[in-house]
C-alpha cells in the first residue's frame, strides 16, 4: 500500500520567508510525528499528533515553528521567517494505533529545505 | 536522560564478510529499541525492533540484532554483507513515557566489493 508521502521533496527559500511542508500519513494511521535531520543536530523530534488529543509540541525549537493536522490526516509544518539554521531535511512519520510504545513509526522520504 | 549512542561514525566491511553496527542505550524501565536504515536522499526504513522476549531479533533484508541487557547494547548484525547494504544506519529508543523516538547519531556502513 501507499506509504507516507511528503511534499515538496525539495524547497529553496530566502531568509525571512515563510514555508509550508506537507505530510500525508499512511491511511488509517492515527499518530503522526515530525522530525528534523540536520548535520549539526542529527535526528531530532519536533512535534507529535495523536488523534484529537492536544499535540506534543515539546520538540519545536522556537515559536517560528508550528504545525497542524486537519481532519486527523494531513499535517502541515509551517516555519515563519526562516533562518539559515532551519536548513535541514524534515521527516514525517506515522504509526497505526494509539501511540503504543511498541508501535513502529513509518517514515516518509522527507522534504529537503535550504534557506539562502 | 534516556539516550542511545552509536560509537562508530563509519564501518567498513568487505562484501561477503559479517558486519556489526554498534549501539548502546541508557533508559529507565523497559527499553523499546529500533534500527532504521537510510539510503541516499531517502527517508528512514524500519529494519527491526526489540520489545520483549527473545534477545535475538530478526528483521528485514537479512539483518538481526542482539539485545544484551547486562551490556545495555543492541548491536545490528548481518552474516554476509552486500554492497547494496551501504547506507546510513540509525539506532533509536523510545524513552519511557514518551511517544517520539530518540535517535543515535548514525553510523555509515560502507561495503566494499
Amino acid at each position: 500500500g501507499a506509504g507516507v508521502s511528503q511534499s515538496p521533496s525539495n524547497k529553496v527559500t530566502e531568509k525571512g520567508k515563510d514555508v509550508e511542508l506537507r505530510c500525508d500519513p499512511i491511511s488509517g494511521h492515527t499518530a503522526l510525528y515530525w522530525y528534523r535531520q540536520s548535520l549539526g543536530q542529527g535526528l531530532e523530534f519536533l512535534i507529535y499528533f495523536q488523534g484529537n488529543s492536544a499535540p506534543d509540541k515539546s520538540g519545536l525549537p522556537s515559536d517560528r515553528f508550528s504545525a497542524e493536522r486537519t481532519g486527523g490526516s494531513v499535517s502541515t509544518l509551517t516555519i515563519q521567517r526562516t533562518q539559515q539554521e532551519d536548513s535541514a531535511v524534515y521527516l514525517c512519520a506515522s504509526s497505526p494505533r494509539t501511540g503504543d510504545p511498541q508501535e513502529t513509526q513509518y517514515f516518509g522520504p522527507g522534504t529537503r529545505l535550504l534557506v539562502l | 536522560a534516556q539516550s542511545v549512542a552509536q560509537p562508530e561514525d563509519q564501518v567498513n566491511v568487505a562484501e561477503g564478510n559479517p558486519l556489526t553496527v554498534k549501539c548502546t542505550y541508557s533508559v529507565s524501565g523497559n527499553p523499546y529499541l529500533f534500527w532504521y536504515v537510510q539510503y541516499p536522499n531517502r527517508g528512514l526504513q524500519f529494519l527491526l525492533k526489540y520489545i520483549t522476549g527473545d534477545n535475538l531479533v530478526k528483521g528485514s533484508y537479512g539483518f538481526e540484532a542482539e539485545f544484551n541487557k547486562s551490556q545495555t547494547s543492541f548491536h545490528l548484525k548481518k552474516p554476509s554483507a552486500l554492497v547494496s547494504d551501504s547506507a546510513l544506519y540509525f539506532c533509536a529508543v523510545r524513552p519511557t513515557g514518551r511517544r517520539a523516538l530518540t535517535f543515535g547519531s548514525g553510523t555509515r556502513l560502507q561495503v566494499q566489493p
